[in-house]
């Protein structure tokens, strides 16, 4: 079984300031990881994902995510959030065999200018 | 490049009445197609998944079915729909790792 926590329902940052939005998940192989963005009534973004290789992987608008494999997290990163990152953000994983993803319940970010 | 199409974009069907929606990719050939379900802007449900032609896989028994008539060709239907069959319906494909999702169709079910 696999599935993806997002302790978070909400993130408030002001503009500028460092982005942080927390996943943990559970496989019972080899996770592959994924970070999603959605805006209102869009259907989801692809960001980034992990693999495999070195544990910080960058993706797309400047994001970047950790996976850590003893904490069993794969947290999304950017250094300086903007207004236009305020948005619904969905951690996946699924396990190295598996065809199916599983989603997180999704973190609302916003950035306040 | 490869595209993902979702017909209609929004739906508003009264209960019991039957329901017909469409996903179709473009540029690329023999894709993994997923349908989920999103309720209230949150988390996303797997409806039903297909490795080809003619192949539909489950996820939850409801009051929904899956087809796929073509390679490239993803439908999601109903016969009856329920209040709670009301949401926002995204499909995807699988491209290497990842999924990509269309733009989804908010369906309101009255």
């Amino acid at each position: 079984a696999q599935s993806v926590a997002q302790p978070e329902d909400q993130v408030n940052v002001a503009e500028g300031n460092p982005l942080t939005v927390k996943c943990t998940y559970s496989v019972s192989g080899n996770p592959y990881l994924f970070w999603y963005v959605q805006y209102p009534n869009r259907g989801l973004q692809f960001l980034l994902k992990y693999i495999t290789g070195d544990n910080l992987v960058k993706g797309s608008y400047g994001f970047e995510a950790e996976f850590n494999k003893s904490q069993t997290s794969f947290h999304l990163k950017k250094p300086s959030a903007l207004v236009s990152d305020s948005a619904l953000y969905f951690c996946a994983v699924r396990d190295e065999g598996d065809y199916k993803l599983s989603f997180g319940a999704g973190t609302t970010v916003t950035v306040r200018a | 490049s490869q595209t993902i199409h979702q017909w209609p974009a929004t739906l508003v069907q009264p209960v019991g009445s039957p329901l017909s929606l469409e996903c179709t990719v473009e540029g690329t050939s023999n894709p993994n197609l997923y349908w989920y379900r999103q309720a209230a802007g949150r988390g996303l449900q797997l409806l039903f998944y297909s490795v080809g032609i003619g192949q539909i896989s489950s996820e939850v028994p409801q009051n929904l079915s899956a087809s796929r008539p073509q390679d490239r060709q993803f439908i999601l239907s109903s016969k009856k729909l329920l209040l709670s069959d009301s949401g926002f319906y995204l499909c995807a494909w699988k491209h290497s790792y990842e999924q990509y999702f269309g733009p989804g169709t908010r369906l309101t079910v009255t």
